[in-house]
């Protein structure tokens, strides 16, 4: 399995602040994806945004955009102006070119009003 | 509607008595997998099928089986469980390999005791 790594368990931002988390993975291929998950309380998954690593372009969905660095194997999320909605258990996760996923740990995410 | 439908939503059951939760999608997606959640360690696949009687292990197979009989079905069986299968499962299917898991089920949170 490929190693995803979140290194923040928790992070709290004000609404209308901007956040960024954390995402690295090991991995010695060299097409893949990568994508970010968002988990709120009511414990859906909802794919936030996707990232192909053979382009360079970095992915934006609204207000989530990625800075994807393929040499340093780092892939952080930005939300920016934060909504109380934004408030969930996001995950970076992995996939190789068996198409299997591997998930990181989570980082929970608190907007505060 | 698009969706992944997952039964039982919760279950608490006692150890080796055999138990399956089924998984259908009604969009015609090739790929279907599935994933247990811990806290702490994220999402780990547990099997994965890329069409009809093609299956595949992920990460954590052990203890599990599938079948891939149709397009629109992907159960998971557990033949034996035992406590430390005690999670929350997430069956999900995506429209093709590459299009990863776009559509969750809700979970199922399983108790063996």
């Amino acid at each position: 399995a490929q190693t995803v790594t979140q290194s923040q368990p928790e992070m709290s931002v004000q609404e209308a602040e901007t956040v960024t988390l954390s995402c690295t993975y090991d991995t010695s291929e060299s097409n893949y994806y990568l994508f970010w998950y968002k988990q709120p309380p009511s414990r859906q998954m909802i794919l936030v945004i996707r990232q192909e690593a053979y382009k360079q372009q970095n992915a934006t969905e609204n207000r989530f955009s990625v800075n994807f660095q393929k040499a340093a194997k780092s892939f952080s999320l930005k939300i920016s102006d934060s909504q109380l909605g934004d408030t969930a258990m996001y995950f970076c996760a992995f996939l190789d070119g068996d198409y299997k996923l591997s998930f990181g740990a989570g980082t929970t995410v608190t907007v505060r009003a | 509607e698009a969706q992944v439908t997952q039964n039982p939503r919760y279950l608490i059951t006692v150890t080796g008595k055999k138990l399956t939760v089924t998984c259908s999608q009604n969009m015609n997606h090739e790929y279907m997998s599935w994933y247990r959640q811990d806290p702490g360690l994220g999402l780990r696949q547990i099997y994965y099928s890329m069409n009809v009687e093609v299956t595949d292990k992920g990460d954590v197979p052990e203890g599990y089986k599938v079948s891939r009989k149709e397009k629109r079905n992907f159960p998971l069986i557990l033949e034996s469980p035992s406590p430390n299968q005690t999670s929350l499962y997430f069956c999900a299917s995506s429209l093709t390999l590459v299009d990863q898991p776009q559509h969750f089920g809700d979970g199922t949170r399983l108790s063996i005791l």
